[in-house]
């Protein structure tokens, strides 16, 4: 049982470059997300889907995008990478839709935009 | 954008002390509270989900505690040891609308337990 699978690791991109960051969980999770950590400002969740074909918009969604094809694969893309993109993003899942069950986190990947 | 507080940003505490942070969330339409220990370069990890007013959850020497009604929750570490220091994180989901499921953050207590 893999949990949640994130790649890359570490990513050093140039502005205005784009890339995809991939996420896929084995557990049959219903709810995907993706938060994005910058110092002093906690996990901002920058999109989300409560199921396969279902995606919406958290704090921060401005500059990525996602969608939702398969229950097990939630990639992040980024479109045309600015230096605010600078920051480790972390995906997690959870079992239901609602909230009731905790999250499970993926190891985080590191993002340095130049 | 739903507001979740946490207090204090940061604790120092000598190892033994016992301490207690804050979290406060939005009283109206909530559905569920989470808590997550947070150690540096490490994901974070899950210790408590709690959905009823008045819920208490224990897990060794951490506890937490739900006032929905005023909208705040509480957790206790009893004997602070120096493998507690981490970032404690809260998180709350409410019941629907536009943002059903939306699992928000606080900011975080940053704890130090010195040896």
């Amino acid at each position: 049982n893999a949990g949640v699978t994130q790649t890359p690791k570490f990513q050093v991109l140039k502005t205005g470059q784009s890339m995809t960051l991939q996420c896929a969980q084995d557990m049959n999770h219903e709810y995907m997300s993706w938060y994005r950590q910058d110092p002093g400002m906690g996990l901002r969740l920058i999109h989300y889907s409560v199921g396969a074909g279902i995606t919406d918009q958290g704090e921060v969604p401005n500059g990525y995008n996602v969608s939702r094809s398969t229950t097990e694969d939630f990639p992040l893309r980024l479109l045309s990478a600015a230096p605010s993109q600078t920051s480790v993003y972390f995906c997690a899942s959870r079992y239901d839709r609602a909230g009731a069950n905790v999250l499970t986190f993926g190891a985080g990947s590191r993002l340095t935009v130049l | 954008i739903l507001n979740v507080e946490q207090s204090p940003q940061s604790l120092h505490v000598q190892e033994g002390d016992s301490t207690n942070f804050t979290c406060s969330f939005p009283s109206s339409n909530f559905y569920a509270l989470h808590w997550y220990r947070w150690e540096t370069a490490k994901s974070p990890e899950a210790l408590f989900v709690m959905t009823l007013n008045g819920d208490e959850k224990k897990k060794g020497r951490i506890s937490a505690t739900l006032n929905t009604k005023e909208g705040y929750s509480y957790l206790y570490i009893k004997g602070s040891q120096p493998e507690d220091s981490a970032t404690y994180l809260c998180a709350f989901t409410n019941a629907g609308g536009t943002s059903y499921g939306k699992l928000t953050f606080g900011q975080g207590t940053i704890l130090t337990v010195h040896p």
